[in-house]
């Protein structure tokens, strides 16, 4: 079992849906939770970090974490076809500086 | 503020050939990570540099090697190619303290034939 889980996709959602990105991990010392969107052909580029639980959120974001259930999801508002591209997770330990990530969930928004 | 640079964005090399990429990390950024990404293994760490000294590495063999220079600036060499080394390499610029906040560059697309 890798540590942390992600679904792989393709998410097909209409445009305007509210999309639910998830990730699972297995390893109780991640504190920081990372989300990163990848374009085809380009790097990760990240969108949003969290530190231990609790939700965050930066414009049509929303970043929220339950380590109780070793959970942590990524939720689009109005999503746009512009939003279609591959969003990995990405957790770390305290004092650590690498991040383990998860496999990416490929999500395509259709106009 | 300019970004992560990597050179070159392709490479085709033949089997048993060596290759050199290279990372130009943020301004200011003293941590310089590398990362393999496969469609069937996702995003695998290699190695980390800071400030000159390889701070972390990943569970790669020693055919993958890097370094770091006084500017940050960063070069990974594979030596002894194999088709599986075909891969998208990405290095990740940070500043350092707590690398929370990585800022990759486009990658290199090496492929082995």
């Amino acid at each position: 079992q890798k540590e942390v889980e992600q679904d792989p996709g393709p998410l097909s959602v209409p445009e305007g849906a509210i999309v639910s990105l998830n990730c699972t991990y297995s390893n109780s010392a991640f504190q920081y939770f990372m989300w990163y969107r990848q374009y085809s052909r380009k790097g990760p580029e990240l969108l949003m970090y969290t530190y231990s639980s609790g939700n965050k959120e930066d414009g049509r974001f929303t970043a929220q974490v339950d380590k109780s259930s070793k959970y942590i999801s990524l939720f689009i508002r109005d999503s746009q076809p512009s939003d279609s591209a591959t969003y990995l997770c990405a957790m770390k330990k305290g004092g650590s500086y690498i991040p383990t990530f998860g496999r990416g969930t490929s999500l395509i928004v259709h106009p | 503020k300019a970004g992560v640079t990597q050179t070159p964005r392709y490479l085709i090399k033949t089997r048993g050939q060596q290759v050199t990429l290279s990372c130009s990390p943020i301004s200011g950024h003293r941590s310089v990570s590398w990362y393999q990404q496969t469609p069937g293994q996702g995003l695998q760490f290699l190695f980390e540099y800071f400030s000159e000294t390889q701070r972390n590495k990943g569970n790669f063999p020693g055919r993958f090697s890097g370094r770091q220079f006084s500017n940050s600036r960063s070069e990974m060499n594979v030596s002894t190619l194999e088709l599986g080394d075909s891969a998208l390499y990405l290095c990740a610029s940070s500043l350092g303290d707590t690398n929370t906040e990585a800022f990759f560059g486009q990658g290199t697309r090496l492929t082995v034939v």
